[in-house]
């Protein structure tokens, strides 16, 4: 257990559907992340919100949304999606983004699947 | 553009070797260097964190280095066992204080 969670852990969808993916941490970090994981490639940095303040947005795709209301929570408002979306969804926290030494933690992460 | 590489990418062992797991970076101007695990359907644990500073770290059977000059990382096991198998990613912090990750070697160790 790391303190952050993820819901839902599998989520199917069709490309004309809409859903959201929740991430909560009670760690009294700062920073919350948004990354995507494909199978044999390296993780995907979408989104970083730093303060509730979004600070990176990688050239994502307008049918991700982030939303980040408060420091312990962060939302991907997905809508549709196309079958390449499909991957595992991972967030993450930390201290503060950026910080020298600043270790992240994550996540169980959510499978989706787009139809 | 920092690119990072793992080699192996799948590796599979007998149980108690000593084995080593290889990170490099494209470009040796990275801050940190973090070591992570990932069991399968499931998040990331990170394991070591090399800070700027510094050119190892230790944590009981795991040892991880850093050769900034070279642009390389080791992650080193000993005694390997099953309990160790996991996807192993390295990740370094660039320039944009971004993590840049690699792909991961798949490692089994066979009881």
């Amino acid at each position: 257990e790391t303190g952050v969670t993820q819901t839902p852990r599998h989520l199917v969808m069709g490309m004309t559907n809409k859903k959201s993916l929740k991430c909560e941490q009670h760690l009294g970090h700062n920073a919350m992340y948004w990354y995507k994981q494909s199978a044999k490639k390296p993780l995907e940095l979408m989104f970083v919100y730093n303060f509730k303040e979004q600070t990176e947005n990688n050239s994502v795709p307008s049918r991700f949304s982030p939303e980040c209301p408060n420091s312990s929570h962060l939302f991907l408002h997905l809508h549709t999606l196309q079958p390449e979306d499909s991957a595992l969804y991972l967030c993450a926290s930390s201290q503060v983004a950026g910080g020298e030494g600043d270790t992240q933690y994550f996540g169980p992460g959510t499978r989706l699947t787009v139809l | 553009k920092q690119e990072v590489t793992q080699i192996p990418a799948a590796l599979s062992v007998p149980e108690g070797e000593n084995l080593v797991l290889n990170c490099s970076f494209t470009d040796s101007a990275i801050y940190n260097l973090q070591w992570f695990r990932q069991d399968p359907g499931k998040g990331l644990t990170s394991l070591l964190l090399i800070q700027s500073s510094q050119r190892e770290q230790t944590s009981g059977r795991l040892n991880a280095s850093l050769d900034k000059s070279s642009g390389r990382s080791t992650l080193y096991i000993a005694a390997s066992q099953p309990g160790d198998s996991a996807t192993y990613l390295c990740a370094g912090v660039d320039s944009n204080y971004q993590l840049i990750w690699g792909a991961g070697t798949k490692l089994i160790i066979k009881p």
